[in-house]
């Protein structure tokens, strides 16, 4: 079976430019989560679904950070307008909220704003 | 205070000895707690899982909880260069609860 999918797997952009990153969860899992890792901070969550619905996105940084989930098989979380201090890597990772503890993280989209 | 707390390490062991790394977690109300390990430029994929206070061995890995010191550990017998890695605590408040906390990890060398 296929892991959790992101795109793009790296993303070179402007300052004040829109940056779009996306992701498909495993087929079944319901739970749908995405962090930002730094060197400084570590790995943060930013916000996380259940069903499709978005339940704790106490950790978005700022009003520039929005994150939509419109089917079970995809996820967005856009930027805008991006800065140079949102410059990491950013994981979705997939979970079947019912069963199992493992959350699968997908092989993240490294973000550099210049 | 940091939720979940790790030292950074570098720890520097030696093929074949015994790895220990170490995590303190402030929220007394947390339930699960986790082991990632995560190689340079990879993704965290889980290592162990425990709820009980104790240990919970798995093939080389042995996870040690001790809730009334807010502390879990995590033991590598007969450490392996390919154990190096970063080694992530996460901690869960509760099975109702989906979100993990992380720590900022602790760096694991394994000299041949």
């Amino acid at each position: 079976d296929a892991g959790v999918i992101q795109s793009p797997r790296h993303e070179v952009t402007e300052m004040g430019q829109e940056v779009t990153l996306r992701c498909k969860p495993i087929s079944g899992h319901n739970s749908l989560f995405w962090y930002r890792q730094t060197m400084m901070r570590g790995l943060e969550l930013l916000i996380y679904f259940n069903n499709n619905v978005p339940i704790d996105d106490s950790g978005m940084p700022e009003d520039r950070f929005s994150a939509k989930m419109p089917n079970a098989s995809f996820s967005t979380l856009k930027i805008q307008p991006s800065e140079p201090r949102d410059s990491a890597v950013y994981f979705c990772a997939s979970k079947n909220r019912v069963w199992g503890n493992e959350q699968f993280f997908g092989p993240g989209t490294r973000l550099t704003v210049l | 205070q940091k939720e979940v707390e790790q030292n950074s390490g570098p720890l520097s062991v030696p093929e074949g000895a015994i790895a220990s790394l170490n995590c303190t977690y402030s929220d007394r109300g947390s339930q699960s707690f986790f082991w990632y390990r995560q190689y340079s430029g990879k993704s965290p994929e889980l290592i162990m899982f425990i709820y009980s206070n104790g240990d919970k061995e798995d093939g080389r890995f042995t996870a040690q909880l001790n809730k009334a010191s807010q502390y879990v550990s995590l033991l590598i017998r007969d450490s392996q260069p390919s154990d190096s890695a970063t080694y992530l605590c996460a901690v869960k408040k509760g099975t109702g609860f989906q979100k993990l906390v992380f720590g900022t990890g602790t760096r694991l060398l394994v000299s041949p």
